[in-house]
């Protein structure tokens, strides 16, 4: 019973270096999400992938960039890390046209330096 | 531009006493799902309850209960019996179509919970 797993859950970054947040579920789910989460702000949408082969922005997608590798697996990469991406980020997913919601990760929690 | 507003920033109960927490949408969708989901201090979210939106009567989960009003678009959660495990914060989070077919959550910016012994 894995469900979402996303690796790795805590990171320190220095400004300028680049890393790549994986996430992997086991669960037959077609879409694919990537939230970042900051105090006082909720949850907010960074990008998404509706089926394996697509994806689309969300809320706040600048600074970052996505690639759905496989129907199973939805990484999230950011190229030149700033201050301003320190955050807590959620890879969660869902069966599409169920309403069932979303299975979530268990979060990343970057800070970059 | 889909919006929560979750108006209530910090609330604390006592415990075995009851609480709600309250929520408004704004969306022009007429279709769709909503939820909310409990995130501790472990940091894990976790589905609370779920409403959909073309059903009348309101969700109930054991001591989760919702007030859904469509036309007011509000759908506030009500915990009885509190118990300190609630203590967390809560999101609101409808569920919306996209344009690609898929759907996604819109989340409020949260109620932090305090049950007190």
């Amino acid at each position: 019973n894995a469900g979402v797993t996303q690796t790795p859950k805590f990171q320190v970054l220095k400004t300028g270096q680049s890393m790549t947040l994986q996430c992997a579920q086991d669960m037959n789910h077609n879409s694919m999400y990537w939230y970042r989460q900051d105090p006082g702000m909720g949850l907010r949408l960074i990008y998404y992938s509706a089926s394996e082969g697509t994806t689309d922005k969300g809320e706040v997608p600048n600074g970052y960039n996505v690639s759905r590798l496989n129907k199973r697996e939805f990484s999230l990469r950011l190229e030149s890390a700033a201050p301003s991406q320190t955050s807590v980020y959620f890879c969660a997913s869902t069966r599409r046209g169920f309403g069932y919601g979303y299975t979530f990760g268990s979060g990343t929690r970057l800070t970059v330096v | 531009a889909q919006t929560v507003t979750q108006s209530q920033p910090e609330m604390s109960v006592q415990e075995a006493e009851t609480v709600t927490l309250s929520c408004t949408y704004d969306t022009s969708e007429s279709n769709y799902y909503l939820f909310w989901y409990k995130q501790p201090p472990s940091r894990q979210m976790i589905l609370v309850i779920r409403q959909e939106a073309y059903k009348q009567q309101n969700a109930t989960e054991n001591r989760f209960s919702v007030n859904f009003q469509k036309a007011a678009k509000s759908f506030s959660l009500k915990i009885s019996d509190s118990q300190l495990g609630d203590t967390a914060m809560y999101f609101c989070a409808p569920f919306y179509p996209t344009q690609g077919g898929s759907e996604k959550l819109v989340f409020g910016k949260g109620t932090k919970l305090t049950v007190n012994p």
